[in-house]
Order: C-alpha cells, then sequence, then structure tokens
C-alpha cells in the first residue's frame, strides 16, 4: 500500500534552518510528483509548489521560490523541503503530498510541525 | 490572500443539500478542468473529494458532486451527515502553472 511517511516535529529558533523529509513507499516514486502544502495554525492550505520526481525540476508557488527549496533521494524513494532563515510565519504543518496527472493529494503524509520560535 | 474564493461557513441540517462555491477568474477556474475539492477533520490531513472539477476518486461517496460554471466551481453534498461536518477547500491550477487554494470552508451539521 502507498505510504508517505514524514519526520517529526522540529522547534527552531528565528534564522534557522530545517529539513522535512518525506519516505514513500509502495509505489514507484519518480513515476509521480510530489507536492509540498503547509497550514498554519488555524488557517487554511497553502500550496508551496511541486518537484517532478523524474526530472527534479521544482516548481515553487509566488512567494517561496529562495528559501524554500525541494530536492530528492530517488535511491530511497524520499522527498525533502528545506526552509532557510525561518521566521515566525513560517510556523505551520508542512505537509507531502503525491501527485497525479491532472491532480495530487490522492496520498498524504502526515504532516509535519515546524514551529519557530525565539 | 488566498487565489481562490469561498464562503467562511455553510450550515445544513442533516439530510439537507448544500453547495459551496469556489471564485476565481479566467486564469484559473475559468481556463481548465482541473478544480479539486479537498475534506479537513479537525487534526487530519486533506482528503481529495473531487477532481478534474466533476470526478469523484474511487471510494468518495455520491453524495458529493461538482460542477462549474465560468468562473466559479461549487461542491454540492446532498443527504447531509454529522460526518460530513469538516473544513473544504477549493484548489485549481491556474495559467502561471501553479496550484492555488481557496481559503477554505467550514461546513456545520445542525
Amino acid at each position: 500500500q502507498v505510504q508517505l511517511v514524514q519526520s517529526g516535529s522540529e522547534l527552531k529558533k528565528p534564522g534557522a534552518s530545517v529539513k522535512v523529509s518525506c519516505k514513500t513507499s509502495g509505489y514507484t516514486f519518480t513515476n509521480f510528483g510530489m507536492n509540498w502544502v503547509r497550514q498554519a495554525p488555524g488557517q487554511g492550505l497553502e500550496w508551496i509548489g511541486w518537484i517532478n520526481t523524474n526530472t527534479a525540476n521544482p516548481t515553487y508557488a509566488q512567494g517561496f521560490a529562495g528559501r524554500f527549496v525541494f530536492s530528492l533521494d530517488t535511491s530511497v524513494n524520499t522527498a525533502y523541503l528545506q526552509i532557510s532563515s525561518l521566521e515566525a510565519g513560517d510556523t505551520a504543518v508542512y505537509y507531502c503530498t503525491k501527485s497525479r496527472d491532472t491532480y495530487f493529494g490522492d496520498y498524504w503524509g502526515q504532516g509535519t510541525l515546524v514551529t519557530v520560535s525565539s | 490572500q488566498s487565489a481562490l474564493t469561498q464562503p467562511a461557513s455553510v450550515s445544513g441540517s442533516p439530510g439537507q443539500s448544500i453547495t459551496i462555491s469556489c471564485t476565481g477568474t479566467s486564469s484559473d477556474v475559468g481556463s481548465y478542468n482541473l478544480v479539486s475539492w479537498y475534506q479537513q477533520h479537525p487534526g487530519k490531513a486533506p482528503k481529495v473529494i473531487i477532481y478534474e472539477d466533476t470526478k469523484r476518486p474511487s471510494g468518495v461517496s455520491n453524495r458529493f458532486s461538482g460542477s462549474k460554471s465560468g468562473n466559479t466551481a461549487s461542491l454540492t453534498i446532498s443527504g447531509l451527515q454529522a460526518a460530513d461536518e469538516a473544513d473544504y477547500y477549493c484548489c485549481s491550477f491556474a495559467t502561471s502553472n501553479t496550484w492555488g487554494f481557496g481559503g477554505g470552508t467550514k461546513v456545520t451539521v445542525l
């Protein structure tokens, strides 16, 4: 069965960096892209972008290019989201979610809470 | 600010039908048949319930249906049940080759 398992919660200080992992199983990793979505406490969903797991080409939503970087390790079927220069406004649950041809979200990770606080 | 506009809340009694609107522009909702809808219960990951404007993934109840007219997509829940109480988000592909969510709608079953 398809599974996306994310790394655990993180508490970081402003200005620090964090790397969230999303380990997949149950399907051919390079056949489907990976999207990243975040949700601040009590707020709605926000699409950060996606990465083509075959070419490693990323696409970022407006406002996320620069501090947010997607990467892959296809040898272990894992996608990563790295966020640098963390700000309090980055406090959120971050989800990885598998792409389909015309939508995403047939499978989701359990979410990773990133808290940015001094 | 969300790319798409949804009502903040919608409510209905058990057994009734409710409709949630999702208004975009000719650069997103109106350009592609690529609107999807997600249901999210508190503390849980979202679940896709509609994709390509009107299609239901396998296993999703046929009480959920999607439609679209121009720049506005809609999600209808018929035969409302207590388990339908959740947040609902629309999402559309856009000409910028990115996806954007609506602000979300809280559905309350009275």
